[in-house]
């Protein structure tokens, strides 16, 4: 098993460019999540979804989207990339909705230039 | 609003015990979790509490107070490899995770 895998692994951005973070897992897990994660700070979530086809607000959404068309995947989306979202990106998934723990991916490091 | 407080930093000699403690205030309370983050990586589980009292887990224990709102975990035995950032994460009643800021522990010889 892969577990949870992010691509790509880095990326640079010009403002105002757009761009989509993958997310996958293969551990058949109901609940997904996409956090942000900067210095001094826990991590923030933006965008969840509890099963395939729904999505939720977070925290932190405003200037991010996501869909989760297929159970094993969740995409974040940035339309029109601010200096702001420099981050790094965590995306994250779990099995059901109370003590389980979250799996992790590797994260995506973005720098928005 | 919601809270979660833990120190910043931590420092400890190799072979000791170190606790690093955590007090939160949040909407609810569906358990507390421990997470270690190893620099420039992904957090990974260590442990997860709801009801009070202490659970151990080898070198690692968790402690948790609900009445207080307050949590330890505690780290036996410290090895190098143990130098990390621990995050303390509570699930409010939404079952969402709210994450403190992380303690960061560094391990001297």
């Amino acid at each position: 098993n892969a577990g949870v895998t992010q691509t790509p692994k880095f990326r640079v951005l010009k403002t105002g460019q757009s761009m989509t973070l993958l997310c996958a897992q293969d551990m058949n897990h109901e609940y997904m999540y996409w956090y942000r994660q900067d210095p001094g700070m826990g991590l923030r979530l933006i965008h969840y979804s509890v099963g395939e086809g729904t999505t939720a607000k977070g925290e932190v959404p405003d200037g991010y989207n996501v869909s989760r068309l297929k159970k094993q995947n969740f995409l974040l989306g940035l339309e029109s990339a601010a200096p702001s979202q420099t981050s790094v990106y965590f995306c994250a998934s779990k099995l059901g909705r109370e003590g389980d723990e979250q799996f992790f991916g590797p994260g995506t490091r973005l720098t928005v230039l | 609003g919601q809270n979660i407080d833990q120190p910043t930093e931590m420092t400890a000699t190799e072979g000791a015990i170190v606790q690093i403690n955590c007090t939160y205030q949040t909407s609810g309370f569906n358990g507390l979790f421990w997470y270690q983050q190893h620099a420039g990586e992904a957090p990974t589980f260590l442990s997860y509490n709801v009801l009070d009292g202490l659970e151990e887990k080898g070198r690692f224990s968790s402690f948790l107070s609900r009445s207080k709102g307050y949590s330890y975990l505690l780290l036996k035995e410290l090895q190098m490899k143990d130098s990390a950032s621990y995050l303390c994460a509570v699930m409010d009643s939404n079952y969402q995770l709210i994450w403190g800021a992380g303690t960061k522990l560094i391990i001297k010889p």
